[in-house]
Order: structure tokens, then C-alpha cells, then sequence
């Protein structure tokens, strides 16, 4: 399995409050995603970056911002949580630009009450 | 806008049966169509992908169909088995794209033994 550790793995947090999600990668690969899964919608790309310092807007990128520091850590930050973003959170990396072929890690479940 | 659309939603199937997914898309610039497997409490894992340029894949039990001129492509579990209850998302992606992947709504797949 592709070393990727997401964390906390399970958080439940109030309205209104900062979260911040963790992305831990030990394979050096250059691009890394953050997901959210939701019944319904699939996967849905929320930032995702191509090196360090370099980030882009996914589709759902709103209420969402992302930092890399290093290449192994990407950071998802809810600056003030609300329920619709109550999701499953999922970190992906991939070694080769587009090729289609991301390792994702085991998720983050949030729950913003 | 959903440029990957996903069906059925949801998926019966007995023991040694033939489960079949299908998968639309709307840019006609995709150029590589992965399908991704996803066990509950789990990361989704790639499957099997196709190029446009072949009209069918197979791997084992698996076979991805692709029709480019109905930009559709289905995948086929052959002889289907209890341990392939699992969620299955189709995606397309733009070969280069730092992106990388648009995700179908994904299929919810039970075999019952």
C-alpha cells in the first residue's frame, strides 16, 4: 500500500470552528488531491497541488483553503466549519502528471454538528 | 455541471452473475477512462482503465467496454463473486493534466452468495 496517512481519522466538531485535516505522504510523490465523498456526488475534487508552495481550485473549492509546506504534507483547512461540509474526506497522490493513476489514503470523516 | 455520469446507482447481482456498470461522459477531450474500486472503510483503489483508441480491456474478470462515438464505457464483472461487493467509481481524465481525475457518482455493488 502507497504510504499515506490521513489524520484525525474521525473528528466531530461544532459550526462555526477551524478544522484542519492532515495528509501525510512517504512516497515523494509531486501531486497530491483532497477529495470529498458524498452519497450521490462521487468524488469531488476540492484542491489539489503540484509541488510545494503550488495549489489550485477543484470544483468544490469553496470554504476550503490548502497548504504545502513540504512534499509530503498537504493540509486541508475549514476555516469555519458548517454542516454541508459534514463529508468523508479523502487524500490521493500521484507520481506522473494525468496519467490517471491516484493512491489514495484511508479517509478523514468529519462531522460538523 | 456532471461531466462523468454514473449508473445504476445501486446493484444486485447473485453469485456468479454478470454485473454491469455504465458510464457516460461529456468532453470529448478525455483520453483515459479508469474505473476505481472502493471497500467500505477504505480508499478507492484503481481497477482497470482504457484508452479511447481500444474498444475493450479485460483483466481477469474484469472488462471495461468503450463505444467513443456514444462516449459511453461500461464495465463487465464476470462470474461475479460475494468479495466484489464493493463501490465502483468510473472516472475520465485529460491525459497531462495536473488535475487529474472527474469522478462518476459511483455504483453500490452486493453479490449475494
Amino acid at each position: 500500500d502507497a504510504g499515506i496517512t490521513q489524520s484525525p481519522r474521525h473528528k466531530v466538531t461544532e459550526t462555526g470552528t477551524p478544522v484542519t485535516l492532515r495528509c501525510h505522504q512517504t512516497e515523494n510523490h509531486r501531486y497530491m488531491y483532497w477529495y470529498r465523498q458524498d452519497p450521490g456526488h462521487g468524488l469531488r475534487l476540492i484542491h489539489y497541488s503540484y509541488g510545494v508552495k503550488d495549489t489550485d481550485k477543484g470544483e468544490v473549492s469553496d470554504g476550503y483553503s490548502v497548504s504545502r509546506s513540504k512534499t509530503e504534507d498537504f493540509l486541508l483547512t475549514l476555516e469555519s466549519a458548517t454542516s454541508s461540509q459534514t463529508s468523508v474526506y479523502f487524500c490521493a497522490i500521484s507520481e506522473i502528471q494525468g496519467n490517471g493513476e491516484l493512491f489514495f489514503g484511508e479517509g478523514s470523516r468529519l462531522t460538523v454538528l | 455541471q456532471q461531466q462523468v455520469k454514473q449508473s445504476p446507482q445501486s446493484l444486485i447481482v447473485q453469485k456468479g452473475g454478470i454485473s454491469i456498470i455504465n458510464c457516460a461522459y461529456e468532453n470529448t477531450a478525455f483520453d483515459y477512462f479508469p474505473w476505481y474500486q472502493q471497500f467500505p472503510g477504505k480508499g478507492p483503489a484503481l481497477l482497470i482503465a482504457i484508452r479511447p483508441d481500444v474498444s475493450e480491456k479485460k483483466e481477469g474478470r474484469f472488462t471495461i467496454s468503450f463505444n467513443k462515438s456514444a462516449k459511453q464505457f461500461s464495465l463487465h464483472i464476470m462470474d461475479s463473486q460475494p468479495g466484489d461487493s464493493a463501490t465502483y467509481f468510473c472516472a475520465a481524465t485529460l491525459s497531462g493534466s495536473a488535475r487529474q481525475l472527474t469522478f462518476g457518482s459511483g455504483t453500490q455493488l452486493t453479490v449475494l452468495p
